[in-house]
């Protein structure tokens, strides 16, 4: 079935330092990677996205990277700040073409001024 | 520019109640998609909504309905609350139904079941 894996479940890093969370999907039709950023007591923000005919995205701090042939895509981002600490998640979308997003587990940032 | 609006922001109801969450979506959008949120989570698409249609379901019971009116707003229903409906419900808007449509999301209804 559809299925979206996100490690690491928890990151901590230096403010200044680069974090990086992976996802894995499982249906190859899936063609739109969405990321959103929680903060507590607020609802999922987008913050960049990346569609399967392109390979990398960047915006400022933030990029993102997509292997279609090994089904995983990446979220960069440089030179953190505590700002940045938050709940992040992968989705993907379903091969129904409904705009389904299948979300991942999230990841915890923390940084640390 | 509104985004996405949900309310009420929180609501606590008893087993076997019913409850009705409302959702206005961003200004220009005419698709509605719900989600449900359990605590350490990620969203889990509900359904979606289209042209005051219900496009597709996710793996939830007939519990779980909605509808979704001219001006695009919409509303999900809950009936028979058991325990395990407690979560933040989270509506989502997009321009156009299809897959590729950015979806923005509202901050939630957070709904406990006593």
């Amino acid at each position: 079935g559809e299925n979206v894996e996100q490690h690491p479940s928890t990151l901590s890093v230096q403010e200044g330092d680069s974090a990086v969370i992976k996802c894995t999907y499982s249906d190859s039709a899936s063609n739109y990677f969405p990321w959103y950023k929680q903060e507590l007591g607020k609802g999922p923000q987008l913050i960049i996205d990346i569609r399967s005919n392109v390979g990398e995205k960047k915006d400022q701090r933030i990029a993102v990277t997509l292997n279609k042939t090994a089904k995983h895509f990446s979220l960069h981002i440089t030179e953190t700040q505590p700002e940045d600490s938050a709940v992040y998640f992968c989705a993907a979308d379903s091969s129904s073409n409904t705009g389904k997003l299948i979300f991942g587990q999230g990841t915890t940032l923390q940084v640390k001024p | 520019d509104a985004g996405v609006t949900q309310s009420p922001t929180h609501l606590i109801k008893t087993r076997g109640q019913q409850v009705t969450l409302r959702c206005s979506p961003k200004s220009g959008h005419d698709t509605v998609s719900w989600y449900q949120q359990a605590l350490g989570q990620g969203p889990q698409f509900i359904f979606q909504y289209y042209e005051e249609e219900e496009r597709q379901r996710g793996n939830f019971p007939d519990r779980f309905s909605g509808h979704q009116f001219p001006n695009y707003s919409s509303e999900l229903n809950v009936n028979a609350l058991l325990l395990g409906d407690s979560a933040l419900y989270l509506c989502a808007s997009s321009l156009g139904p299809g897959n590729n449509q950015p979806q923005h999301f509202g901050d939630g209804t957070r709904l406990s079941i006593l």
